[in-house]
Protein backbone atom coordinates (compact mmCIF):
# COMPACT_ATOMS: atom_id res chain seq x y z
CA UNK A 1 0.00 0.00 0.00
CA UNK A 2 0.96 3.33 -0.94
CA UNK A 3 1.17 5.94 1.58
CA UNK A 4 1.86 9.97 1.93
CA UNK A 5 2.66 11.92 4.60
CA UNK A 6 2.01 16.34 5.02
CA UNK A 7 3.17 17.11 8.28
CA UNK A 8 2.50 20.45 8.08
CA UNK A 9 -1.31 21.50 8.11
CA UNK A 10 -0.37 25.25 7.61
CA UNK A 11 2.75 27.04 6.46
CA UNK A 12 3.12 30.90 6.35
CA UNK A 13 5.91 32.86 4.21
CA UNK A 14 6.36 36.36 3.25
CA UNK A 15 6.24 37.32 -0.64
CA UNK A 16 9.32 37.32 -2.10
CA UNK A 17 11.07 34.43 0.05
CA UNK A 18 11.39 30.85 -0.96
CA UNK A 19 9.37 28.28 1.21
CA UNK A 20 9.70 24.69 1.43
CA UNK A 21 6.85 22.17 1.62
CA UNK A 22 7.19 18.64 3.39
CA UNK A 23 5.92 15.66 1.99
CA UNK A 24 7.22 11.93 2.91
CA UNK A 25 6.00 8.49 1.30
CA UNK A 26 6.29 4.95 2.09
CA UNK A 27 5.79 2.38 -1.18
CA UNK A 28 6.92 -0.94 -1.45
CA UNK A 29 6.51 -0.37 -5.67
CA UNK A 30 9.57 -0.37 -7.05
CA UNK A 31 8.60 2.42 -9.77
CA UNK A 32 6.79 5.08 -8.58
CA UNK A 33 5.45 8.81 -9.90
CA UNK A 34 5.50 11.84 -7.19
CA UNK A 35 3.29 14.90 -7.69
CA UNK A 36 2.56 18.04 -6.57
CA UNK A 37 -0.60 19.70 -6.96
CA UNK A 38 -1.93 23.39 -5.97
CA UNK A 39 -5.58 24.00 -5.36
CA UNK A 40 -6.95 27.47 -4.96
CA UNK A 41 -10.31 28.41 -3.25
CA UNK A 42 -12.20 27.94 -6.30
CA UNK A 43 -11.30 24.14 -5.68
CA UNK A 44 -9.54 22.81 -9.08
CA UNK A 45 -6.71 20.58 -8.98
CA UNK A 46 -3.38 22.24 -10.86
CA UNK A 47 -0.60 20.01 -11.62
CA UNK A 48 2.64 21.70 -10.73
CA UNK A 49 5.78 19.15 -10.80
CA UNK A 50 6.10 15.58 -11.64
CA UNK A 51 9.45 13.46 -10.21
CA UNK A 52 10.14 9.83 -11.20
CA UNK A 53 11.39 7.70 -8.97
CA UNK A 54 13.75 6.36 -11.62
CA UNK A 55 15.02 9.90 -12.17
CA UNK A 56 18.59 11.38 -11.58
CA UNK A 57 18.15 14.66 -11.48
CA UNK A 58 15.17 16.75 -9.19
CA UNK A 59 12.53 17.92 -11.34
CA UNK A 60 12.21 21.94 -11.64
CA UNK A 61 8.96 23.88 -13.49
CA UNK A 62 9.72 28.04 -13.10
CA UNK A 63 9.35 28.66 -9.82
CA UNK A 64 9.21 25.18 -8.27
CA UNK A 65 11.31 22.23 -7.37
CA UNK A 66 11.06 18.94 -6.00
CA UNK A 67 13.77 18.36 -3.64
CA UNK A 68 13.84 14.38 -4.30
CA UNK A 69 15.57 12.15 -1.31
CA UNK A 70 15.24 8.78 -2.46
CA UNK A 71 16.95 7.44 1.04
CA UNK A 72 14.87 9.21 3.03
CA UNK A 73 11.21 8.72 0.75
CA UNK A 74 10.85 12.49 1.02
CA UNK A 75 9.53 14.59 -2.08
CA UNK A 76 9.67 18.08 -0.56
CA UNK A 77 8.33 21.24 -2.56
CA UNK A 78 10.36 24.42 -2.89
CA UNK A 79 8.53 27.43 -4.12
CA UNK A 80 10.94 30.44 -4.49
CA UNK A 81 10.40 33.83 -4.77
CA UNK A 82 6.94 33.54 -3.39
CA UNK A 83 3.41 35.42 -5.06
CA UNK A 84 0.56 36.26 -3.05
CA UNK A 85 -1.20 33.63 -5.51
CA UNK A 86 0.47 30.99 -4.95
CA UNK A 87 -1.47 31.02 -1.51
CA UNK A 88 -3.37 27.72 -1.77
CA UNK A 89 -3.70 24.40 -0.60
CA UNK A 90 -0.84 21.81 -1.94
CA UNK A 91 -0.90 18.35 -2.12
CA UNK A 92 1.89 15.66 -2.55
CA UNK A 93 0.94 12.60 -4.32
CA UNK A 94 2.27 9.48 -5.91
CA UNK A 95 0.87 6.53 -8.43
CA UNK A 96 2.84 3.41 -9.02
CA UNK A 97 4.55 3.57 -12.76
CA UNK A 98 4.67 -0.54 -13.33
CA UNK A 99 1.41 -2.51 -12.77
CA UNK A 100 -1.64 -0.97 -15.01
CA UNK A 101 -2.87 0.36 -11.85
CA UNK A 102 -2.96 4.48 -12.19
CA UNK A 103 -4.52 5.39 -9.07
CA UNK A 104 -3.58 8.59 -7.37
CA UNK A 105 -2.94 8.83 -3.78
CA UNK A 106 -2.80 12.10 -1.66
CA UNK A 107 -1.67 13.47 1.55
CA UNK A 108 -3.56 15.62 4.07
CA UNK A 109 -2.53 18.46 2.43
CA UNK A 110 -0.73 21.94 3.45
CA UNK A 111 -2.17 25.13 3.47
CA UNK A 112 -0.18 27.74 2.26
CA UNK A 113 -0.59 31.69 3.40
CA UNK A 114 1.82 34.39 1.53
CA UNK A 115 1.70 37.22 3.61
CA UNK A 116 2.51 40.77 1.73
CA UNK B 1 -5.13 21.43 -24.71
CA UNK B 2 -6.02 18.13 -22.19
CA UNK B 3 -9.14 19.94 -20.92
CA UNK B 4 -11.83 17.99 -18.37
CA UNK B 5 -14.73 19.68 -17.87
CA UNK B 6 -17.54 19.07 -15.05
CA UNK B 7 -21.03 19.81 -14.74
CA UNK B 8 -22.93 21.62 -13.06
CA UNK B 9 -20.32 22.81 -10.87
CA UNK B 10 -22.60 23.84 -8.08
CA UNK B 11 -25.61 21.52 -7.24
CA UNK B 12 -28.09 22.16 -4.26
CA UNK B 13 -30.85 19.32 -3.90
CA UNK B 14 -33.23 18.09 -1.23
CA UNK B 15 -32.89 15.31 0.65
CA UNK B 16 -33.97 11.69 -1.05
CA UNK B 17 -33.11 13.33 -4.53
CA UNK B 18 -30.56 11.76 -7.16
CA UNK B 19 -28.19 14.02 -8.65
CA UNK B 20 -26.12 13.64 -11.65
CA UNK B 21 -22.61 14.64 -12.05
CA UNK B 22 -20.89 14.73 -15.94
CA UNK B 23 -17.29 14.67 -16.65
CA UNK B 24 -15.85 15.39 -19.94
CA UNK B 25 -12.50 15.43 -21.59
CA UNK B 26 -13.00 17.75 -24.10
CA UNK B 27 -9.87 17.48 -26.57
CA UNK B 28 -8.77 14.09 -25.23
CA UNK B 29 -9.95 10.26 -25.21
CA UNK B 30 -9.87 9.06 -21.56
CA UNK B 31 -9.94 5.41 -21.26
CA UNK B 32 -9.74 6.14 -17.81
CA UNK B 33 -11.74 8.32 -15.42
CA UNK B 34 -11.46 8.79 -11.65
CA UNK B 35 -13.83 10.09 -9.78
CA UNK B 36 -12.41 11.58 -5.94
CA UNK B 37 -14.67 13.10 -3.03
CA UNK B 38 -13.26 15.68 -0.99
CA UNK B 39 -14.76 16.93 2.51
CA UNK B 40 -14.18 20.82 3.81
CA UNK B 41 -10.48 21.23 4.86
CA UNK B 42 -9.98 17.30 3.73
CA UNK B 43 -7.72 15.62 1.06
CA UNK B 44 -9.18 13.76 -2.14
CA UNK B 45 -10.00 10.58 -1.46
CA UNK B 46 -10.57 8.07 -4.75
CA UNK B 47 -14.34 6.57 -5.10
CA UNK B 48 -13.73 4.58 -8.21
CA UNK B 49 -11.97 3.75 -10.92
CA UNK B 50 -14.10 4.26 -14.01
CA UNK B 51 -13.18 2.22 -17.71
CA UNK B 52 -15.14 2.76 -20.97
CA UNK B 53 -17.32 0.29 -21.71
CA UNK B 54 -17.10 -1.74 -18.61
CA UNK B 55 -18.14 -1.77 -15.13
CA UNK B 56 -16.56 1.16 -12.60
CA UNK B 57 -14.41 -0.41 -9.51
CA UNK B 58 -14.95 0.74 -6.75
CA UNK B 59 -12.64 1.62 -3.52
CA UNK B 60 -12.95 0.16 0.14
CA UNK B 61 -16.15 1.96 1.87
CA UNK B 62 -17.82 3.53 -1.19
CA UNK B 63 -21.67 2.15 -1.69
CA UNK B 64 -21.70 1.03 -5.59
CA UNK B 65 -25.37 1.44 -5.40
CA UNK B 66 -25.24 4.90 -3.57
CA UNK B 67 -22.45 5.99 -6.05
CA UNK B 68 -23.81 5.08 -9.70
CA UNK B 69 -21.11 5.30 -12.56
CA UNK B 70 -21.19 5.06 -16.36
CA UNK B 71 -18.68 5.00 -18.12
CA UNK B 72 -20.54 5.41 -21.49
CA UNK B 73 -17.72 6.62 -24.02
CA UNK B 74 -14.37 7.80 -23.98
CA UNK B 75 -15.20 11.08 -23.34
CA UNK B 76 -17.95 11.31 -20.64
CA UNK B 77 -18.33 9.34 -17.49
CA UNK B 78 -21.21 10.40 -14.84
CA UNK B 79 -21.46 9.84 -11.57
CA UNK B 80 -25.07 9.59 -9.95
CA UNK B 81 -25.31 10.42 -6.16
CA UNK B 82 -29.05 8.17 -5.21
CA UNK B 83 -31.20 9.53 -2.85
CA UNK B 84 -28.90 12.38 -1.37
CA UNK B 85 -28.37 12.79 1.98
CA UNK B 86 -26.86 15.64 3.93
CA UNK B 87 -24.09 13.50 4.50
CA UNK B 88 -23.23 13.26 0.73
CA UNK B 89 -22.31 17.04 0.91
CA UNK B 90 -19.67 17.17 -0.95
CA UNK B 91 -16.96 17.85 -3.55
CA UNK B 92 -16.03 15.51 -6.53
CA UNK B 93 -13.93 15.50 -8.85
CA UNK B 94 -13.44 13.41 -11.37
CA UNK B 95 -9.78 12.94 -13.28
CA UNK B 96 -9.56 11.69 -17.16
CA UNK B 97 -6.03 9.80 -18.21
CA UNK B 98 -5.11 10.50 -21.54
CA UNK B 99 -3.18 7.32 -22.83
CA UNK B 100 -1.58 9.76 -25.63
CA UNK B 101 0.94 11.00 -22.45
CA UNK B 102 2.77 8.07 -22.15
CA UNK B 103 5.09 8.80 -24.98
CA UNK B 104 6.26 12.14 -23.25
CA UNK B 105 5.23 11.58 -20.03
CA UNK B 106 6.45 7.73 -19.41
CA UNK B 107 2.70 7.41 -17.92
CA UNK B 108 -0.69 8.45 -18.68
CA UNK B 109 -1.27 11.62 -17.37
CA UNK B 110 -4.49 12.65 -15.74
CA UNK B 111 -6.04 15.64 -16.09
CA UNK B 112 -8.49 17.49 -13.32
CA UNK B 113 -11.74 18.78 -13.72
CA UNK B 114 -12.81 21.96 -12.08
CA UNK B 115 -15.22 19.95 -9.19
CA UNK B 116 -18.67 19.87 -8.54
CA UNK B 117 -20.20 21.37 -5.06
CA UNK B 118 -22.64 19.25 -4.12
CA UNK B 119 -24.87 20.58 -1.61
CA UNK B 120 -27.73 18.47 0.12
CA UNK B 121 -30.27 19.80 2.19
Amino acid sequence: AQKITQTQPGMFVQEKEAVTLDCTYDTSDPSYGLFWYKQPSSGEMIFLIYQGSYDQQNATEGRYSLNFQKARKSANLVISASQLGDSAMYFCAMRPLQGGSEKLVFGKGTKLTVNP
Amino acid sequence: GAVVSQHPSRVICKSGTSVKIECRSLDFQATTMFWYRQFPKQSLMLMATSNEGSKATYEQGVEKDKFLINHASLTLSTLTVTSAHPEDSSFYICSASNPLTTGTRGYNEQFFGPGTRLTVL
